[in-house]
């Protein structure tokens, strides 16, 4: 079973709309998440990190943690179509090394106008 | 966050000979990782590199491969050795985040290699 699952997409919305991006996990001893965010041929760029069960809001961004159903989801509001990128959970595993962090494949979003 | 470079930015290699990429910190920081990402997939861990000693490599990866040197605290190399058509990658070095509290890392601009 992989450590971090994502659905590989693309998830296309419209310009506008919220877009909603998923991340499960199966090691419950994670403690923090992070969100990144990769354009074709750039590096990737973290958005967003949670540690906290609820919300985390920072902006057209938000986080949700819910770690007895161990999910993890990033809303964008008001997607433009330079959100248009693959979205990538990571989480530290709780064994084998703290600093470590395990990547999702990835969600390819689609802002269309 | 920290400015990381890397060197090259891309290359194109022969099969059987090797290739060093160059991570540049702008900031003394004590662990360093290196990662591959096959085109289209997601990033894995190849090793970590802390300064003074040796790398730390994940399952699948070792260090005769993938050698990694560490000699300060702003800068690492990676060695792709003995290279095949498998190895064309982005490879990604990425740095610990200053915060403590958290371990997010932060990373550089990759070195994307094709492998002939």
């Amino acid at each position: 079973q992989k450590e971090v699952e994502q659905n590989s997409g693309p998830l296309s919305v419209p310009e506008g709309a919220i877009a909603s991006l998923n991340c499960t996990y199966s090691d419950r001893g994670s403690q923090s998440f992070f969100w990144y965010r990769q354009y074709s041929g750039k590096s990737p760029e973290l958005i967003m990190f949670i540690y906290s069960n609820g919300d985390k809001e920072d902006g057209r961004f938000t986080a949700q943690l819910n770690k007895a159903s161990q999910y993890v989801s990033l809303l964008i509001r008001d997607s433009q179509p330079s959100d248009s990128a693959t979205y990538l959970c990571a989480a530290p595993p709780f064994s084998g090394g703290y600093n470590k962090l395990i990547f999702g494949a990835g969600t390819r979003l689609a802002v269309h106008p | 966050s920290a400015v990381i470079s890397q060197k090259p930015s891309r290359d194109i290699c022969q099969r059987g000979t090797s290739l060093t990429i160059q991570c540049q910190v702008d900031s003394q920081v004590t662990m360093m990782f290196w990662y591959r990402q096959q085109p289209g997939q997601s990033l894995t861990l190849i090793a970590t590199a802390n300064q003074g000693s040796e790398a730390t490599y994940e399952s699948g990866f070792v260090i005769d491969k993938f050698p990694i040197s560490r000699p300060n605290l702003t800068f690492s190399t990676l060695t792709v050795s003995n290279m095949s058509p498998e190895d064309s990658s982005i490879y990604l070095c990425s740095v610990r985040g200053t915060s403590g509290a958290i371990n997010e890392q932060f990373f550089g601009p990759g070195t994307r290699l094709t492998v002939l």
